[in-house]
């Protein structure tokens, strides 16, 4: 079946510093999957963060970015400098363009120190 | 402003009872969605829908029902409920077309 694969959490980073969290996925019943990050603020629902539906192309918001890499099944959400604010649990999915049905990872968990 | 919007926000019951989740959407979309959401899993699709009257089995069903009486609500029933159907459940809403699910802000279930 379909699965999202990402950084096992808490990551924890002091503010300014650089981010990766790593997403990997293996698509098996989608022809043409889309690559999401959703993010969950202290509190708060869950929102997008950013998406891409074409590989190849990267995806952009708030400062972080993940390419959508198709060679290598990986869509890694980055950003150059952190914020505390940027505190949160982080979910990449994988969907399905037809049913719109969405296979999370498990969510990072990230704790930026100020 | 498009909106799901989820009620309760918390739930508590006792194992054996019935629960209803509520979930509507103001965003004329087709499609609507139940996932809960557990530590170290994720969010995993229960069910969901293409219109009012239809329904589609997700990932982990066992234990749920739901209804879908109008495009904007989409019902998740749980008729004897579970200690393992503790959870945080959330519910969507999209309208397939490259679009991005619109998640509600929750509904934390308790069952003792």
């Amino acid at each position: 079946g379909d699965s999202v694969t990402q950084t096992e959490g808490p990551v924890t980073v002091s503010e300014s510093e650089s981010l990766i969290i790593n997403c990997t996925y293996s698509a098996t019943s989608i022809a043409y999957p889309n690559l999401f990050w959703y993010v969950r603020y202290p509190g708060e629902g869950l929102q997008l963060l950013l998406k891409v539906i074409t590989a190849g192309q990267k995806g952009s918001s708030r400062g972080f970015e993940a390419t959508y890499n198709k060679e290598t099944t990986s869509f890694h959400l980055q950003k150059a400098s952190v914020q505390e604010s940027d505190s949160a649990v982080y979910y990449c999915a994988l969907g399905d363009l037809n049913t719109g049905k969405l296979t999370f990872g498990h969510g990072t968990i990230l704790r930026v120190h100020p | 402003e498009a909106a799901v919007t989820q009620s309760p926000r918390n739930k508590v019951t006792v194992t054996g009872g019935n629960v209803t989740l509520s979930c509507r959407q103001t965003n004329s979309h087709n499609y609507m969605y139940w996932y809960r959401q557990d530590t170290g899993h994720g969010l995993r699709l229960i069910h969901y829908s293409y219109g009012a009257g239809n329904l589609q089995i997700g990932d982990v069903p066992d234990g749920y029902k739901a209804t879908r009486t109008t495009q904007e609500d989409f019902f998740l029933l749980l008729e004897l409920a579970s200690p393992s159907q503790t959870s945080l459940y959330f519910c969507a809403s999209s309208d397939t077309n490259n679009q991005a699910p619109l998640f509600g802000e929750g509904t934390r279930l308790s069952v003792l």
